[in-house]
């Protein structure tokens, strides 16, 4: 398996644009995160999917911030419009269980948007 | 708020020293505990994870917990450069959650 993969990996944007980062679950995977790492606040879960379904999105910042999980393959982070204190490392990651707490979460290698 | 403390460092080791990692945690229910790797400009991935009190040892790595004082640490014998990175510990919390809440990290510094 090519693991998680996430597109685009780098991101440059003007403030106000929208933005749209987009991710691929390792196969099988019931379970897909959506983080953001900054060096201030380190690694923090946005929200989660469970079988395609948003399960906890308490951690999306405002209503800027919109995701998707449109089928088991595929999902969408957007953040519309974007802006200058958005800029971090959004890493996706997935896992094929949570029963027993055996949920190794594999990450993405992430896309590092910079909002000017 | 549940909550995953670690030092930030750096912690610095010479090669071939031990590095010891530590992890405090809030929740006292919590039940599985988790150290991930991530180098520099790369993801985290997953290096040991524990669930019983004691210690557990992969190779060169060593996890110890004690629930009682609500610690978990990484102890990496005859460290090499190659282990230098950023540590993060996560904890599952109680309550029949598994999403585990990860620490902000400690950054290793192996030099030879």
């Amino acid at each position: 398996d090519a693991g998680v993969i996430q597109s685009p990996r780098h991101e440059v944007t003007e403030m106000g644009q929208e933005v749209t980062l987009r991710c691929k679950p390792i196969s099988g995977h019931d379970y897909l995160f959506w983080y953001r790492q900054t060096m201030m606040r380190g690694l923090e879960l946005l929200i989660y999917f469970n079988n395609n379904v948003p399960i906890d999105d308490s951690g999306m910042p405002e209503d800027r911030f919109s995701a998707k999980m449109p089928n088991a393959s595929f999902s969408t982070l957007k953040i519309q419009p974007s802006e200058p204190r958005d800029s971090a490392v959004y890493f996706c990651a997935s896992s094929s269980t949570l029963a027993g707490g055996s949920n190794e979460q594999f990450f993405g290698p992430g896309t590092r948007l910079t909002v000017l | 708020q549940k909550e995953v403390e670690q030092n930030s460092g750096p912690l610095s080791v010479p090669e071939g020293a031990i590095a010891s990692l530590n992890c405090t945690y809030s929740d006292r229910g919590s039940q599985s505990f988790f150290w991930y790797r991530q180098y520099s400009g790369k993801s985290p991935e997953l290096i040991m994870f524990i669930y019983s009190n004691g210690d557990k040892e992969d190779g060169r790595f060593t996890a110890q917990l004690n629930k009682a004082s609500q610690y978990v640490s990484l102890l990496i014998r005859d460290s090499q450069p190659s282990d230098s990175a950023t540590y993060l510990c996560a904890v599952n919390p109680s309550g029949g959650s598994y999403i585990p809440t990860f620490g902000r990290g400690t950054s290793l510094i192996v030099h030879p």
